[in-house]
């Protein structure tokens, strides 16, 4: 099993949907969680960090399970400037100082 | 601040040659990680650096050599290339563990 697993896609949606999507991730004692975007070619950009109680800025959602060792990635009222690559990463367990990444969620946002 | 700089943008290579890149920053960052980015694989990890002198073995060490002589900058060698080298090579940084970590705009290597 990977450490971080998420739904390659792509996800084709319309301008003005809401999207989510989720990722698993299999070390529980893992500390921090994040979404970070990666555009074409271009770096990975951190989009927001990832709390237990859950946070929100502007038309995105994040959102820990702890429990069930998801995390999850909200977007309401989708711009075609979303379209992207959408990152998984969780931190090591402690003492070793690794970043996991999913291999990303793609996607597209049609006019 | 510039931030996390790469230097070279793009390379190609011979098998059997060699190089380095060179990852910079300039936020008194004391972790630094390379990475390698392949269709389909993510980004997975080659080496890293919790600190100036210190380096450790990631995920994909083999071919590889580092060296964090002054904390701003973290060197990546290719001894001897080859193609299965054929990449993307992205550094990053970090002010503490489990931080948010910043990429420089990355490396395209190829290798022939």
């Amino acid at each position: 099993r990977k450490e971080v697993e998420q739904d390659p896609g792509p996800f084709n949606v319309p301008e003005g949907a809401t999207v989510a999507f989720n990722c698993t991730y299999s070390n529980s004692a893992s500390q921090s969680f994040f979404w970070y975007r990666q555009d074409c070619r271009k770096e990975p950009k951190l989009l927001m960090s990832v709390y237990s109680s859950g946070n929100e800025d502007g038309r995105f959602t994040a959102q820990l399970n702890r429990a069930s060792q998801y995390i999850s990635l909200l977007i309401r009222d989708s711009k075609l400037s979303d379209s992207a690559t959408y990152l998984c990463v969780v931190t090591s367990d402690s003492g070793t100082y690794k970043y996991i990444f999913g291999t990303g969620t793609r996607l597209k946002v049609l006019a | 601040n510039a931030g996390v700089t790469q230097t070279p943008k793009f390379r190609v290579l011979k098998t059997g040659q060699s190089m380095t890149l060179l990852c910079a920053q300039d936020m008194n960052h004391e972790y630094m990680y390379w990475y390698r980015q392949d269709p389909g694989m993510g980004l997975r990890l080659i080496h890293y650096s919790v600190g100036e002198g210190t380096t450790a073995k990631g995920e994909v060490p083999d071919g590889y050599n580092v060296s964090r002589l002054k904390k701003q900058n973290f060197l990546l060698g290719l001894e001897s290339a080859a193609p299965s080298q054929t990449s993307v090579y992205f550094c990053a940084s970090t002010v503490r563990p489990y931080n948010e970590q910043f990429f420089g705009p990355g490396t395209r290597l190829t290798v022939l």
